[in-house]
């Protein structure tokens, strides 16, 4: 399955480094998301882009940076994190408006590893 | 905002048995209530959702109920196989909310062999 990709699969970096995580989707959707999966929570939504436009921002710290340059590209830029940024980050792709069938369809994930 | 609670955190089960997972959700607009399905490693992935004109929706060995009024929905698995273990996921989504989903904390079901 391919709909939707997510590079890199894993990711280790220092607190100054400057990274990027990479989400593509080949469903034709129009709205893209990025959550945040640690253990023992609830999926944590970050960032909502409608046709590139953010339309969400879920009181994240400004050290996570997304980009929407079209809309079947996604990215977040990180820099300065912190330990407790380790997780498990999930893009994922919609259709707007939402009808009958549309649901969200995730990638599978980008692994990071904050040291 | 929508908050979702979900019970229990974790399952085990004898294969053949029937697993029940409950989810209750706060805000009575919510129309919209997907189940994902996340393995070891993999991404989540849809297994079944149901609307609120519906009050059940059934495939094969997985069904869904909702009750609006009490604001509760659960996931039914029967004749549990062990590939059936795995992270499931809640989620409930508001109309006005633009697509936001709302995720219970997951249950991890183990289904013994």
């Amino acid at each position: 399955e391919t709909g939707v990709t997510q590079t890199p699969r894993h990711l280790v970096m220092g607190m100054t480094n400057k990274k990027s995580l990479k989400c593509e989707q080949h469903l034709g959707h129009n709205a893209m998301y990025w959550y945040k999966q640690s253990a023992k929570k609830p999926l944590e939504l970050m960032f909502v882009y409608s046709l590139e436009e953010r339309v969400e921002n879920n009181s994240v710290p400004s050290r996570f940076s997304p980009e929407c340059p079209n809309s079947s590209h996604l990215f977040l830029h990180l820099h300065t994190l912190q330990p407790e940024d380790s997780a498990l980050y999930l893009c994922a792709s919609s259709q707007e408006p939402r009808g009958n069938g549309n649901t969200i369809y995730f990638g599978e994930g980008s692994w990071l590893t904050v040291v | 905002g929508e908050n979702v609670e979900q019970h229990p955190s974790t399952l085990s089960v004898q294969e053949g048995d029937s697993a029940v997972i409950k989810c209750t959700y706060s805000d009575s607009a919510s129309n919209y209530f997907p189940w994902y399905k996340q393995e070891l490693g993999k991404r989540p992935q849809l297994i079944i959702d149901i609307r609120s004109n519906v009050g059940e929706k059934k495939d094969q060995r997985i069904a869904v109920t909702l009750n609006k009024t009490a604001k509760h929905f659960s996931l039914h698995i029967t004749e549990t196989q062990p590939e059936d273990s795995a992270v499931y996921f809640c989620a409930a989504s508001p109309p006005y909310n633009f697509n936001k989903f709302y995720f219970g904390s997951g249950t991890k079901l183990n289904v013994k062999p």
